[in-house]
């Protein structure tokens, strides 16, 4: 199958802070990508949808000005935490697919973000 | 609001038994659904998937069954194995494709 890696697996960073995280699309080009975030012993919770070359569209209850995502090419989307706190601390899951029915999507490995 | 609704939380099965998950969704818009595993730290990876047009779909020791007049769908796993230990979660898409609703997951405990 299709591989799609997230940047960093793990980061810890202070309060206040911004943390940025890539995710891609190694062997194939994808339109469109999404955001998920996953809470301890919960369970994935969809962010935002990335578009190549557009602006995301996030759901609701999700303030995309603290959550910035930039699909700048076919095979790199990023996310950004600004001013980080601790309950944003999580495990944050990216997906990509080929966009078309019946198509399977393929999941990054995630990034566990702790904020101190 | 909780698009795709799952049970049990938690499941404990021998070696061998049959592990069942059930999963049930309000949105008839959907027409995929996805079973995916999910290991600690690990990003979840598809196990098998199913549409509406067929009850049934089987690969290997992994059978979904689809009940489109109930919206529930279910997942079984044949022969458990301690290896199958891990969290399931069931999702469902509609006409945005690979935009998922995840259920809640299941964790699922295979005793050797």
């Amino acid at each position: 199958g299709a591989v799609v890696s997230q940047h960093p697996s793990w980061v810890i960073c202070k309060s206040g802070t911004s943390v940025k995280i890539e995710c891609r699309s190694l062997d194939f080009q994808a339109t469109t990508m999404f955001w998920y975030r996953q809470f301890p012993k919960q369970s994935l919770m969809l962010m935002a949808t990335s578009n190549e070359g557009s602006k995301a569209t996030y759901e609701q209850g999700v303030e995309k000005d603290k959550f910035l995502i930039n699909h700048a090419s076919l095979t790199l989307s990023t996310l950004t935490v600004t001013s980080a706190h601790p309950e944003d601390s999580s495990f944050y899951i990216c997906s990509a697919s080929l966009g078309q029915a019946d198509t399977e999507a393929f999941f990054g490995q995630g990034t566990r973000l702790t904020v101190v | 609001q909780q698009q795709v609704k799952q049970s049990p939380q938690s499941l404990i099965v021998q070696k061998g038994g049959i592990s069942i998950i059930n999963c049930a969704y309000e949105n008839t818009a959907f027409d995929y659904f996805p079973w995916y595993q999910q290991f600690p730290g690990k990003g979840p990876a598809l196990l098998i998937a199913i549409r509406p047009d067929v009850s049934e779909k089987k690969e290997g020791r992994f059978t979904i069954s689809f009940n489109k007049s109930a919206k529930q769908f279910s997942l079984h796993i044949m022969d458990s194995q301690p290896g199958d230990s891990a969290t399931y979660f069931c999702a469902a898409s509609g006409d945005n494709f690979n935009k998922f609703y995840f259920g809640s997951g299941t964790k699922l405990n295979v005793k050797p």
